[in-house]
């Protein structure tokens, strides 16, 4: 079945960028959609943005300016850049594959089916 | 930007049924998914648009939305179903979450 794992390092410094990486297995990334979620310590689910199988993009206006969703279909994989992140941007992160019926700049339902297991990213000095 | 509200807290006795209620302007004009998650570990899809049940989880969890209300029951509760509830919508091309709900079971 398909699994997703997370992976990046653990502590990244105020004002670094943070990367990481979301390997699938067990089937491909074409023909879905994938997302980023985050959920700080004790709080509920930030959504980061998705990256759909053509490789558009839409991010949390919140965090757009400092986001990159990006894939390699070749390594069946997809990757998150969180540039001069803060204390705020600790963390567990998630990825996850969507499904939608997302069709030219609207879709009816959009929900993520299949999670990985998460990561924790910790920004300090 | 759109919010999706939930109750902070919901309790519940064992056997009795559980309402776990996320508000939202129009909520009833979009589709509404719900997660569940346990400590320490992913969410888990337990109702997709509005009231689907994915494969594997038990019947005892329905889903509906209307107005500005949508709602998931779980009938029958059971303690293993006392942890968070996250509803989840799309509003313009972004993905919304609500706060959660912590269910407790006593």
């Amino acid at each position: 079945q398909v699994q997703l794992q997370e992976s990046g390092p653990g502590l990244v410094k105020p004002s670094e960028t943070l990367f990481l990486t979301c390997t699938v297995s067990g089937g491909s990334i074409s023909n879905y959609y994938w997302s980023w979620i985050r959920q700080s310590p004790g709080k509920g689910l930030e959504w980061i943005g998705y990256i759909s199988y053509s490789g558009s993009t839409n991010y949390n206006p919140s965090l757009k300016s400092r986001v990159t969703i990006s894939q390699d279909t070749s390594k069946n994989q997809f990757s998150l850049k969180l540039n001069s992140v803060t204390a705020a941007d600790t963390a567990v992160y998630y990825c996850a594959r969507d499904r939608t019926d997302y069709g030219g700049d609207s879709a009816n339902y959009y929900y993520m089916d299949l999670w990985g297991k998460g990561t924790t990213v910790t920004v300090s000095s | 930007s759109y919010e999706l509200i939930q109750p902070p807290s919901v309790s519940v006795s064992p056997g009795q049924t559980a309402t776990i209620s996320c508000s939202g302007d129009k909520l009833g004009d979009k589709y509404v998914c719900w997660y569940q998650q346990k400590p320490g570990q992913s969410p888990v899809l337990v109702i997709y648009e509005d009231n689907k049940r994915p494969s594997g989880i038990p019947e005892r969890f329905s889903g509906s939305n209307s107005g500005n209300t949508a709602t998931l029951t779980i009938s029958g509760t059971q303690a293993m179903d006392e942890t968070d509830y996250y509803c989840q919508a799309w509003d313009s091309s972004t993905v919304i979450f609500g706060g959660g709900t912590k269910l407790t079971v006593l």
